[in-house]
């Protein structure tokens, strides 16, 4: 298993450019996110999502879409990139309460710059 | 919602000495998690201990969920043992979205 996946590792971009942040997972899981985590900030949440179709708003969710069209897959939108978007951002999935099992996994990270 | 505290929220040791991280939460839990934040930036799952103990190598943890709070020991710590170490809950019975502590910031040096 590949576990929790994530492209690119780093990435420029200047005020203004859009791009997407890409996620997948190789475990079945229902649970994923999207976290952003900035010094003395610790890892604040973005977007989550419980299944396919089935998307929700976290704690920092302005300037950043998503969309779950399959188990797998759950890409990153940042619409219109400001500078107050430079951090790191972490995609994590897990099972939903119920499973034997709700441990969190987390991918490598994207280094995102905004200048 | 459920909050988290860590404790310290610094500490340096000196290669080979032992140490104990708090993570203290607010409301009975149905997930807890120890994560070790490597300096190059990836998360790392240490355990996943809603109530219990248990041991891996040189790191143990146990969760005391009536009393609401979980410890991490560190032994014989190493220079590779340096990050940051966070705490992550899930209320039970409440939302299921994992809540994090800020973290303790460790750093042994050799």
């Amino acid at each position: 298993n590949a576990g929790v996946t994530q492209t690119p590792k780093f990435q420029v971009l200047k005020t203004g450019q859009s791009m997407t942040l890409q996620c997948a997972q190789d475990m079945n899981h229902e649970y994923m996110s999207w976290y952003r985590q900035d010094p003395g900030m610790g890892l604040r949440l973005i977007h989550y999502s419980v299944g396919a179709g089935i998307t929700d708003q976290g704690e920092v969710p302005n300037g950043y879409n998503v969309s779950r069209s399959t188990t797998e897959d759950f890409p990153l939108r940042l619409l219109s990139a400001a500078p107050s978007q430079t951090s790191v951002y972490f995609c994590a999935s897990s099972r939903l309460p119920g499973a034997h099992t709700i441990e969190q996994f987390f991918g490598p990270g994207t280094r995102l710059t905004v200048l | 919602g459920i909050q988290v505290e860590q404790s310290p929220p610094d500490l340096i040791l000196q290669e080979g000495a032992n140490s104990t991280l708090r993570c203290n939460f607010s409301d009975s839990v149905n997930n807890l998690q120890w994560f070790h934040q490597n300096p190059w930036g990836q998360l790392i799952n240490l355990f996943y201990i809603p109530s219990g103990t248990k041991q891996n190598g040189r790191l143990s943890a146990t969760t005391v969920a009536t009393e609401r709070y979980s410890l991490l020991y560190i032994s014989s710590s190493q220079t590779t043992d340096s990050g940051v170490y966070f705490c992550a809950v899930s209320a039970s019975g409440g939302s299921y979205i994992p809540t994090f502590g800020r973290g303790t910031s460790l750093i042994v040096h050799p």
